[in-house]
């Protein structure tokens, strides 16, 4: 499998600040990540496709300006929460693939919690 | 609309008991399907996945059964231990856009001792 690395693994903020979180694919080049959003007892809940080079596409009702993402390199993205919230407390995870239609390999998550 | 969606929330088993998790998806045009493990405050384990040319694969004391006709998919784990307490997802691509994984709900597997 792939070996992805996330950090931090966990992390609060105070309400207003920004917090950046990295996702390294530390095995594999990889020009699409994924970033997840998973409140307490829910799903995992997409919030945006990360292109290497190219601009990130967000789901539907993810805010583009609040979480920016960005993806200089085949082996790291990052996901930016400008002006935190308490709301956006989260647990935040990212996931690459090998190939399309491959299993997804999962960073460890990050906790964010914002006071 | 599309979506996987799991039937129970929570499976209490007892240690040594057999395990059955199911998940019903309602887009036909599916055709893999992957079961994932989530331990408390870590990322999904990838465990088994199944294409749908097959109804059945088996991995390491875990069986996934695909029945197409119905749109069913199920976990079963044998012999189910301490170790499997977690969530379990049931995921599949949609490849109608960009192929983004599709999660489901997730099951909470407690095993009593």
């Amino acid at each position: 499998g792939a070996v992805v690395s996330q950090h931090p693994s966990r992390v609060i903020c105070k309400s207003g600040t920004s917090v950046k979180i990295e996702c390294r694919s530390l095995d594999f080049q990889a020009t699409t990540m994924f970033w997840y959003r998973q409140f307490p007892k829910q799903s995992l809940m997409l919030m945006a496709t990360s292109n290497e080079g190219s601009k990130a596409t967000y789901e539907q009702g993810v805010e583009k300006d609040k979480f920016l993402i960005n993806h200089a390199s085949l082996t790291l993205s990052t996901l930016t929460v400008t002006s935190a919230h308490p709301e956006d407390s989260s647990f935040y995870i990212c996931s690459v693939h090998k190939m399309m239609n491959t299993e997804a390999f999962f960073g460890q998550g990050t906790r964010l919690t914002v006071v | 609309g599309e979506s996987v969606g799991l039937h129970l929330p929570t499976l209490s088993v007892q240690e040594g008991d057999n395990s059955i998790i199911n998940c019903a998806y309602s887009n036909s045009a599916s055709d893999y399907f992957i079961w994932y493990k989530q331990e408390s405050g870590k990322g999904p384990q990838f465990i088994i996945d199944i294409r749908s040319n097959m109804d059945k694969r088996q991995g390491q004391r875990v069986t996934v059964l695909l029945n197409k006709t119905v749109k069913h998919l199920s976990l079963q784990i044998a012999a189910t231990q301490p170790g499997d307490s977690a969530v379990y997802f049931c995921a599949y691509f949609d490849y109608s856009n960009t192929g983004k994984l599709i999660f489901g709900q997730g099951t909470t597997l407690q095993v009593k001792p």
